[in-house]
């Protein structure tokens, strides 16, 4: 089965700087991408998601960039605000070939990102 | 529009004893999910259920099983609770299809405790 690995599992980051949070996989047949934000004590959401067929995608202060050579993908923000502050989790699935699209998510164990004012 | 909710929201339980994890969803969506989480170990998959009336088994499936009511409903069932099984769960839902976007929906969770 898919193995996802993410580093690193903490990170303190100046507000204003950029974070980086890097995840690898281990099926080449992976196509999809999502990145969870958690804050404490409240449930995961997603915050952006990249498909194979792309490189690279942003939304605002977040981008995330999928190397499928390298079965590596990583998440950016770009000045950092306290509210960044939060716990993220990265994952991957296959989108099967039928209409059934991606059943499991196989989740990395979290990165505690910490935001210093 | 509720989303997804779990009930309940904290449980303390004595070894052995038995429970029923709750989950609903008014989001018209196929698949539903059960993970756990435990500290530093990410979300891990228990079961999922890509429509009423299937099931399948996840990452850690052992001492667990699960009943998909109908298309709303999705519940967790601990038989013979042990402290192995202390952790949060989350029950997610997911709607399938061409024009799906994947997205995974979160419930609130549910803290349970095994003494």
């Amino acid at each position: 089965g898919e193995n996802v690995e993410q580093h690193p599992s903490t990170l303190s980051v100046q507000e204003g700087d950029s974070a980086v949070i890097k995840c690898t996989y281990s099926d080449s047949a992976s196509n999809y991408f999502p990145w969870y934000k958690q804050e404490l004590g409240k449930r995961p959401q997603l915050i952006i998601d990249i498909r194979s067929n792309v490189g690279e995608k942003k939304d605002q202060r977040i981008a995330v960039t999928l190397n499928k050579t390298a079965k590596h993908f990583s998440l950016h923000i770009t000045e950092t605000q306290p509210e960044d502050s939060a716990v993220y989790f990265c994952a991957a699935s296959m989108r099967a070939e039928s209409n059934f699209g991606n059943e499991k998510l196989t989740f990395g164990t979290g990165t505690r990102l910490t935001i210093i004012p | 529009n509720a989303g997804v909710t779990q009930t309940p929201k904290f449980q303390v339980l004595k070894t052995g004893q038995s429970m029923t994890l709750q989950c609903a969803q008014d989001m018209n969506h196929n698949s539903m999910y059960w993970y756990r989480q435990d500290p530093g170990m990410g979300l891990r998959l228990i079961y999922y259920s890509a429509s009423e009336g299937t099931t399948d088994k996840g990452e850690v499936p052992n001492g667990y099983n699960v009943s998909r009511l109908n298309k709303r409903e999705f519940s967790l069932r601990l038989e013979s609770a042990a402290p192995s099984q202390t952790s949060v769960y989350f029950c997610a839902t997911r709607d399938r299809g061409i024009r799906s976007t994947d997205t995974q929906y979160f419930g609130p969770g549910t803290r349970l405790t095994v003494l």
